[in-house]
């Protein structure tokens, strides 16, 4: 079975601190994807990587950054944490070059920033 | 960017029944997926349909997609207590690279 594994599920952080969201696949797979979820608002789209050092920005990446040093791991970075950036956070992987391919979801993590 | 939109938000039927729920969106695509989420959980793919298909069966899940009416549905037949999530419709713009989600439709199966 694909496993994504997120590094927390909850996660509570002060205005204007750095933090960091990690996502581990261990599937090989070429794709990473980070997206926000929000009620009302659906599943948005932050980064995405297809490759090692690769990587796109999505459709909200204003006030994120990702790192892909590795196939297997894929970082989510909030530069200084705001309090409209409380959310749950989904991280998914998919094999392959092709968009079409099925995605794997992670648990999520719900950080709250206060 | 392409979001699909899906329809009802929030639909309620009895274990037995069967839920259909829509899906709308607005430009061509390559595929359109359908994933499932169960509550605080992340997604869970249930099933892919290519432009060229018309309708497509996975167990008690049919899905259909009309490319000239931009319109997809899922059907789930025969619904139980377990069914009872969120359901995504996910469209693949042509020459995008990633999917795009809509809101949900919020199923409650009621035992």
């Amino acid at each position: 079975d694909v496993k994504v594994t997120q590094s927390s599920r909850y996660l509570v952080k002060r205005t204007g601190e750095k933090v960091f969201l990690e996502c581990v696949q261990d599937m090989d797979h070429e794709n990473m994807f980070w997206y926000r979820q929000d009620p009302g608002l659906g599943l948005r789209l932050i980064y995405f990587s297809y490759d090692v050092k690769m990587k796109e920005k999505g459709d909200i990446p204003e006030g994120y950054s990702v790192s892909r040093e590795k196939k297997e791991r894929f970082s989510l970075i909030l530069e200084s944490a705001s309090t409209n950036q409380t959310s749950m956070y989904l991280c998914a992987s998919s094999r392959g070059l092709a968009a079409s391919n099925e995605q794997f979801f992670g648990p999520g993590t719900r950080l709250t920033v206060l | 960017s392409q979001q699909g939109e899906e329809d009802p938000q929030a639909l309620s039927i009895q274990e037995g029944e069967n839920a259909t729920m829509n899906c709308s969106y607005k430009t061509s695509i390559n595929n359109l997926q359908w994933y499932r989420q169960n509550s605080g959980r992340g997604l869970v793919h249930l099933i892919l349909i290519r432009s060229n298909e018309r309708e497509k069966h996975s167990g008690r899940l049919r899905v259909t997609l009309d490319t000239s009416k931009k319109s997809s549905s899922l059907l789930i037949t025969a619904s139980r207590a377990a069914d009872t999530a969120s359901y995504f419709c996910a469209p693949l713009d042509t020459g995008r690279r990633a999917l795009t989600f809509g809101s949900g439709t919020r199923l409650q199966v009621q035992p």
